[in-house]
């Protein structure tokens, strides 16, 4: 597998808490994407982080990557009830071609 | 723009039988993905298409699954002789470019059901 295995996670924290998930890949990568999942939709694209970047921001959201450590990092800061989903990291083997390695997942829950 | 379409959203079928998945990609993207979900495995890669091409494919369980893109409206993932271990969420993806860095779009999924 891509990823490593202490990615498969589970958080519950109060509204308004700041959360952070992290990921672990095995094999390089020159960009790491994460997705959000809702119940019963897609998942669908929050933000993405190329190799020569160390943070990305988009709102409440913050991606870090260490290609030295082979990891990243999705925080959100003043969770909302809505940001209740799985979120996922993910690879691309070739970045000529999109062929996405998810990880396994964090399933956030937001209690209001 | 209605997204990605994906029909059924629940198929349900006897083992054995053969069982259909369709996508309509969004309008104008060149690049189309079908990834599989389920609780064990996660989500994971099955193959793709790229202005109709099948470009890779490595994801595939070689001997009953098989996937068409015919025209750039719509593709196809049929799934021959159905096993319960083929239960599973399948979800399709289009992306405006194939690389990378582009943002793939996924739709609803197909939720399948192998009794």
């Amino acid at each position: 597998s891509q990823w490593g295995e202490e990615n498969l996670q589970a958080l519950s924290i109060q509204e308004g808490e700041d959360v952070t998930m992290n990921c672990s890949y095995k094999t390089y990568t020159t960009v790491v994407q994460w997705y959000r999942q809702k119940s019963g939709k897609g998942p669908a694209q929050l933000i993405l982080i190329r190799s020569n970047e160390r943070e990305k921001r988009s709102g409440r959201l913050r991606a870090t990557l260490d290609t030295s450590s082979q990891s990243s990092s999705l925080s959100i800061t003043g969770t909302l009830a809505t940001d209740t989903a799985v979120y996922f990291c993910a690879t691309v083997e070739n970045y000529n071609q999109g062929k996405l390695i998810f990880g396994q997942g964090t399933k956030l829950s937001i209690k209001p | 723009n209605a997204g990605v379409i994906q029909t059924p959203r629940h198929k349900v079928t006897g083992k054995g039988q053969e069982a259909t998945l369709w996508c309509e990609p969004i309008s104008g993207h060149s690049a189309v993905f079908w990834y599989r979900q389920t609780i064990v495995q996660g989500l994971e890669f099955l193959t793709y298409f790229r202005n109709q091409a099948p470009i890779d494919d490595s994801g595939m369980p070689k001997e009953r699954f098989s996937a068409q893109m015919p025209n750039q409206s719509h593709s196809t993932l049929k799934i021959q002789s159905t096993q319960p271990q083929d239960s599973a969420v399948y979800l399709c993806a289009s992306s405006l470019d194939w690389g990378g860095y582009a943002e793939q779009f996924f739709g609803p999924g197909t939720r399948l059901t192998v009794l």
